[in-house]
């Protein structure tokens, strides 16, 4: 697609139950990320995947906390047994392999854990 | 490691006047630089890059920076700001390495002063 792609774009849950947040990034960026945004903070890295190789997982809070990437498409964030200190914005980013950098953020899902 | 130092999560600059947002880095390896835009409830957007070559960057909006390797700096300036420069602004960094993962600074809000 054109750009990168999350959905949903907001999401309430219970305390306790988990989520799936999708990520489509744009066609022919093999390289995917995936950053939290809490209220008034910064961006916090979470994970990286780069094509085939295994992914880097050293940002990811907790055991709670996993994603998974289909090839070079759609990658899924999900959290386990929503806490509310996950309530952030979650964004997904994409690259292209080589050439230029050039990072590209989708929207956002705002996560909301009541 | 690399990290990123944002001096002041609030800056305010009067209509017309010169802004100018700080910026060290950290970085063992020699790194990309980036400076990303957020305007309220808005995703992030891509202000400028250093790569390689010439160390004084122009991006959108009238925005430069200016990669200071002696400093380890990348600070944001604008001549003149306008009301439509008020949002939050993101320095980062990463390795000079091919879609190494980006370390973003904690964020700098630029409030405009009719």
């Amino acid at each position: 697609g054109a750009g990168v792609s999350q959905s949903p774009s907001n999401k309430v849950t219970e305390k306790g139950k988990d989520v799936e947040l999708r990520c489509d990034p744009i066609s022919g960026h093999t390289a995917l990320y995936w950053y939290r945004q809490r209220l008034g903070q910064g961006l916090e890295f979470l994970i990286y995947f780069q094509g085939n190789s295994a992914p880097d997982k050293s940002g990811l809070p907790s055991d709670r906390f996993s994603a998974e990437r289909t090839g070079e498409s759609v990658s899924t964030l999900t959290i386990q047994r929503t806490q509310q200190e996950d309530s952030a914005v979650y964004l997904c980013a994409s690259s292209p392999r080589q050439g230029a950098r050039g990072y590209t953020f989708g929207s956002g899902t705002r996560l909301t854990v009541v | 490691a690399q990290s990123v130092t944002q001096l002041g999560s609030h800056v305010s600059v009067s209509e017309g006047a010169l802004v100018l947002l700080r910026c060290n880095y950290s970085s063992s390896v020699p790194p990309y630089l980036f400076w990303y835009v957020q305007y309220p409830n808005q995703g992030l957007q891509l202000l400028l890059k250093y790569t390689t070559g010439a160390t004084l960057v122009k991006g959108i909006n009238g925005f430069e920076a200016e990669f200071k390797k002696s400093e380890t700096s990348f600070h944001l300036t604008k001549p003149s700001a306008h009301m439509s420069d008020a949002a939050e602004y993101f320095c980062a960094v990463s390795k000079a390495d091919r879609d190494d993962k980006i370390i973003f600074g904690k964020g700098t809000r630029l409030h405009i002063l009719p």
